[in-house]
């Protein structure tokens, strides 16, 4: 089955700087891949997602980036914010339309120093 | 639109005792998923229901876990008998065939 990792499990950037997280994936028919956003105690959000027809999108402060060829994906974050800070978990599916169950990596911890 | 909704929020039982959890999905939602969250982890897929048959049970434990979604609708998970390592936050998610998944706000289970 899919595996996908995940780094780095905790990242502290200051505020107005860059974030990056980046995951791999294992199974070269994954071709649907969304981020999600889980402050404490509620519920994942989705917040980008990418197809693997396409090698980058980008919304507002946000970007995803994909390379197929080397099986990872990574989250692009701007401009940070104090409500940037939360854990955010990269997934990958194998049917390409979100339809089918997502596997998950292990989260990355992000902290925004003001 | 009301989004998933789960209940309970909270739950706690002793060890050997039954527990169940219920979800409603979005409306119109054909796709309904349960996954289980460790803490600090990803949430792992348990089961995958399509309207109302189960298309992906294969990580479900089917030995202690059950779960059912009758006319395709709602859905309740249920476990029997629950061991102390259930504890975890159980979530549920629906979509629309090919769209983004939405997920409830999850009921974590406390087995004492």
């Amino acid at each position: 089955g899919e595996n996908v990792e995940q780094h780095p499990s905790t990242l502290s950037v200051q505020e107005g700087d860059s974030a990056v997280i980046k995951c791999t994936y294992s199974d070269s028919a994954s071709n649907y891949f969304p981020w999600y956003k889980q402050e404490l105690g509620k519920r994942p959000q989705l917040i980008i997602d990418i197809r693997s027809n396409v090698g980058e999108k980008k919304d507002q402060r946000i970007a995803v980036t994909l390379n197929k060829t080397a099986k990872h994906f990574s989250l692009h974050i701007t401009e940070t914010q104090p409500e940037d800070s939360a854990v955010y978990f990269c997934a990958a599916s194998l049917s390409g339309g979100g339809a089918d169950g997502l596997t998950f990596g292990k989260g990355t911890h992000l902290i925004i120093q003001p | 639109e009301a989004g998933v909704v789960q209940s309970p929020r909270y739950k706690i039982i002793e060890k050997k005792q039954p527990v169940a959890f219920w979800c409603n999905p979005i409306s119109g939602h054909n796709t309904l998923y349960w996954y289980l969250q460790n803490l600090g982890q990803g949430p792992e897929l348990l089961i995958r229901y399509e309207n109302e048959e189960a298309v992906d049970d294969s990580q479900l434990p089917k030995d202690r876990f059950s779960a059912e979604r009758l006319k395709g609708v709602d859905s309740t998970l249920k476990i029997q008998p629950a061991e102390l390592g259930d504890s975890a936050v159980y979530l549920c998610a629906s979509s629309l065939t090919t769209n983004e998944q939405f997920f409830g706000p999850g009921t974590r289970l406390t087995v004492l």
